[in-house]
């Protein structure tokens, strides 16, 4: 079976400080892979997707980057933080496919508090 | 643009039925998903309909799509005090290619009073 990991699940930055989140698929070939951040609980943000290893696309302009460096590897990264950067980010994986079921499934989320 | 919408809040009476509502605008959608997010942690699948179906019954949820008006509902029976979470309604459409990116609703905040 499919399962998807996240880490750390908790995170106190400063401002300015770098960020490295990491989340891994295993079980699977190939899939998308998605970065979402989640404001007070609220609804959710596309950040990034990936199609494949080094196809990276943003979906808004911001302070963080994404890279895919192993087919089952996503990672999110800033080289500044900023205050604004706080929030609840979730990685998710889906199976690729055009036309078909293709539900995505979450990993369990990184706390993100910047002082 | 494709968009989901969700009234933000329900409360109802530990035993009672919830019914949580969704609309949508693309037409082209072909799979329409509810997720469950409980407090810090991520979303989970709860189930979802094909978009030529009517109806799906999964023990006590109920899925109910309305085409004509793109309106999804999600019903749960016998809500439970551990039904309390935030539901997410998404749609796929044909047009995301082979991406599988989803357009999610802002969510449903269930609180289910004992």
């Amino acid at each position: 079976s499919q399962t998807i990991h996240q880490w750390p699940a908790t995170l106190v930055q400063p401002v300015g400080s770098p960020l490295s989140l990491e989340c891994t698929v295993e079980g699977t070939s190939n899939p998308n892979l998605y970065w979402y951040r989640q404001a007070a609980g609220r609804g959710l943000q596309l950040l990034f997707y990936s199609v494949g290893i080094g196809q990276i696309s943003s979906e808004v302009p911001q302070n963080l980057s994404a890279s895919r460096p192993q087919d089952r590897q996503f990672i999110l990264s800033s080289k500044k933080l900023l205050l604004s950067d706080s929030g609840f980010y979730l990685c998710a994986w889906s199976v690729q496919g055009v036309g078909s079921n293709q539900p995505q499934h979450f990993g369990d989320g990184t706390r993100l508090s910047i002082l | 643009g494709e968009d989901v919408e969700q009234s933000l809040f329900l409360s109802v009476r530990e035993g009672d039925s919830s019914v949580i509502n969704c609309t949508y605008t693309d037409s082209s959608s072909t799979y329409l998903y509810w997720y469950k997010q409980e407090p810090g942690a991520g979303l989970q699948l709860l189930t979802y309909i094909f978009s030529n179906m009517d109806m799906k019954q999964d023990q006590r949820l109920t899925v109910l799509l309305n085409k004509k008006d793109k309106h999804l509902s999600l019903r749960i029976a016998d809500t439970q005090t551990g039904d309390s979470a935030i539901y997410f309604c998404a749609e796929s459409s044909v047009d995301s290619g082979n991406t599988g990116k989803l357009i999610f609703g802002q969510g449903t905040t269930l609180q289910v009073k004992p």
